[in-house]
């Protein structure tokens, strides 16, 4: 079974903190991904990773950055964190190569991150 | 970049009755389309995908269509039970093979059951 794991389920930090987010999947996949999911706005890309060190933007990645160090492990960086960056945060990975289910997306559970 | 309209953002449907919820989406160069289905508090699962090679696919109770040409694809559920009560996204990515591509979801719809 596939594990992706997200370091905490509930955050609260203040405005101008910087925040950690981190990811961790158990099954040697390539690629991850950070998602957030608004009420009404479905999920939305942020950052993605094809391999370790390389990163890519997805559709909103202003005021976000991220950091791949190891393949297993995959963090989202919040600078200086904003009100407006409340949010349910989803960490995805997929296998990559040319395994069958090369395409599905595993989430991890979700952390919930309130700014206030 | 890509845009995928989801409709309707809520259906409900007696038990036993069928679902259909309709995706659009504006790059002509994807050609992956997932479904996501969501339950209260659990993380999003891959219920069903199709690639545009392929029209139509399905799996027991759910299937998928796809028109590559009008650009949208719908999802089909068939004898609908309280089980299938979630929310639902639809995704659409290029597919240049790999997984490495991010999706780009729509909105979702939230299917209500009623007993």
């Amino acid at each position: 079974d596939v594990k992706v794991t997200q370091s905490s389920r509930y955050l609260v930090k203040r405005t101008g903190e910087k925040v950690f987010l981190e990811c961790v999947q158990d099954m040697d996949h390539e690629n991850m991904f950070w998602y957030r999911q608004d009420p009404g706005l479905g999920l939305r890309l942020i950052y993605f990773s094809y391999d370790v060190k390389m990163k890519e933007k997805g559709d909103i990645p202003e005021g976000y950055s991220v950091s791949r160090e190891k393949k297993e492990r995959f963090s989202l960086i919040l600078e200086s964190a904003s009100t407006n960056q409340t949010s349910m945060y989803l960490c995805a990975s997929t296998p990559g190569g040319i395994t069958v289910s090369y395409n599905e997306q595993f989430f991890g559970p979700g952390t919930r991150l309130t700014v206030l | 970049g890509e845009n995928v309209e989801q409709h309707p953002s809520t259906l409900s449907v007696q038990e036993g009755d069928s679902a259909v919820i309709k995706c659009t989406y504006s790059d002509s160069a994807s050609n992956y389309f997932p479904w996501y289905k969501q339950e209260l508090g659990k993380r999003p699962q891959l219920i069903i995908d199709i690639r545009s090679n392929v029209g139509e696919k399905k799996d027991q109770r759910i299937a998928v269509t796809l028109n590559k040409t009008a650009k949208h694809f719908s999802l089909h559920i068939t004898e609908t039970q309280p089980e299938d009560s979630a929310v639902y996204f639809c995704a659409a990515s290029p597919y240049s093979g790999g997984g490495a591509d991010g999706l780009t979801f729509g909105k979702g719809t939230h299917l209500i059951i009623q007993p």
